[in-house]
């Protein structure tokens, strides 16, 4: 079975400009979750996906969007990208919400400039 | 809500040492209990869990038994090796997400 994938790995922005950042889920996950991770600190809950529809979101102000698709792809956007927006973002894929524990991508390293 | 705490370290070992990471959990009920391991440069892998109280998780040499007295979920290896070195997660599920303490990075020297 294939496991979670990222795209891109890594990544430079300006400040101000937007980015799109992709997941695909391991097959026959339903669910997916994205997280942020500063440098040196444990993953934040940015907002979760199942089935298409978004279903719970941590403290992230709205320019922090996502999409899931009919494959349970997904896409993280962030809007008016600042400086503290550097991190590593993780995509987590599972079945039927988070009780039987998550698989996580590689990651996409943020860097804005 | 559930939330954890960890030991924050950092955490160094000669090789062969014993390991011990404490967790403890604040948690509506029973909820299932993790740890996942973040090698340098990748996401998190689960490393193991357990699903209720009492049970004991174990995964490569490392295990942790849900305490429910004490409330907590300490990782443990016998003998660590140089290929342990990483950063170390206990989690817990909340509503709709996972968890996490702040981590433990673990470095073990030859």
């Amino acid at each position: 079975e294939t496991g979670v994938t990222q795209s891109p790995t890594h990544l430079i922005k300006t400040r101000g400009q937007q980015v799109t950042l992709r997941c695909s889920s391991q097959s026959g996950h339903n669910t997916v979750s994205w997280y942020q991770q500063a440098l040196g600190q444990g993953p934040q809950f940015i907002f979760q996906y199942y089935r298409e529809e978004e279903n719970g979101r941590g403290n992230f102000p709205p320019r922090f969007s996502g999409l899931q698709f009919p494959n349970y792809s997904s896409e993280l956007n962030v809007n008016a990208l600042e400086l503290d927006d550097s991190a590593l973002y993780l995509c987590a894929s599972s079945l039927a919400g988070s009780v039987y524990g998550y698989t996580f991508g590689s990651g996409t390293r943020l860097t804005v400039v | 809500g559930n939330s954890v705490t960890q030991m924050e370290g950092p955490v160094t070992l000669s090789e062969e040492a014993f390991l011990t990471i404490n967790c403890t959990y604040t948690a509506t009920g029973y909820p299932s209990l993790f740890w996942y391991v973040q090698y340098p440069g990748e996401g998190l892998q689960l490393l193991l869990k357990a699903t209720k109280a009492d049970d004991k998780g174990s995964n490569k040499g490392f295990e942790a038994t849900y305490r429910k007295e004490t409330t907590s979920f300490h990782l443990e290896k016998g003998s660590v090796q140089v290929s342990d070195s990483a950063v170390y997660f206990c989690a817990v599920p909340g509503n709709n997400d996972m968890r996490f303490g702040a981590g433990t990075r673990l470095t073990v020297k030859p």
